[in-house]
């Protein structure tokens, strides 16, 4: 594609609920990167995967947040039992892997959590 | 730990007018450095990006920046602002070694007068 896509473009869930977020990042771009973006605040990395391993989780703010990825193609970003502090816009991004510095990024996913 | 300070959290300038953001980092060596926009609705969009090199970078939308050693900054200018650069800004360090992630400022938010 011609570029990072994200689904849904908005989520509105209750609290306790589990949602899945989808990244299909850019063909043949072999990193990918969550992002989070609380509102009037700066981005948060939460998880990065080369491949389909995932070397760096060191943002995932806790168990109820997991990540995976099918091979060099499409990722989920799973939060169980969602928390008000939960609502934010999670971002995507991918790159060309090791020595591919520059991210693109995706329009984001909006989850408010009621 | 790496960190990026943008210390105006809101700028407003009028139209035609010059424009300077301000962007410090804080890391051991020289990082990547990276200015990305992002419009209302809009996902992110790179303006310019630093690796080395010449210190003035040139970007899209007639932006540049100064990369300064001594200084820890990444100042992002533009000499004529347009209403249509009213967004938020966001300054990011890419680290060398480690982790592909990116480490974001706060992000200063540009308001144009007519």
């Amino acid at each position: 594609g011609a570029g990072v896509s994200q689904s849904p473009s908005n989520k509105v869930t209750e609290k306790g609920k589990d949602v899945e977020l989808r990244c299909d990042p850019i063909s043949g771009h072999t990193a990918l990167y969550w992002y989070r973006q609380r509102l009037g605040q700066g981005l948060e990395f939460l998880i990065y995967f080369q491949g389909n391993s995932a070397p760096d989780k060191s943002g995932l703010p806790s168990d109820r947040f997991s990540a995976e990825r099918t091979g060099e193609s499409v990722s989920t970003l799973t939060i169980q039992r969602t928390q008000q502090e939960d609502s934010a816009v999670y971002l995507c991004a991918s790159s060309l892997g090791r020595g591919g510095i520059e991210q693109f990024f995706g329009p984001g996913t909006r989850l408010t959590v009621l | 730990a790496q960190s990026v300070t943008q210390p105006d959290i809101h700028i407003t300038v009028s139209e035609g007018a010059s424009l300077e953001l301000r962007c410090n980092y804080s890391y051991g060596a020289t990082p990547y450095l990276f200015w990305y926009v992002q419009s209302p609705g809009q996902g992110l969009q790179l303006l310019l990006k630093y690796f080395s090199g010449d210190t003035l970078v040139q970007g899209i939308k007639g932006f540049e920046a100064e990369f300064k050693r001594s200084q820890s900054s990444f100042n992002l200018r533009k000499p004529s602002v347009h209403w249509s650069d009213a967004a938020e800004y966001f300054c990011a360090v890419g680290l060398i070694q480690g982790a592909q992630k990116l480490v974001f400022g706060q992000g200063t938010r540009l308001t144009i007068n007519p």
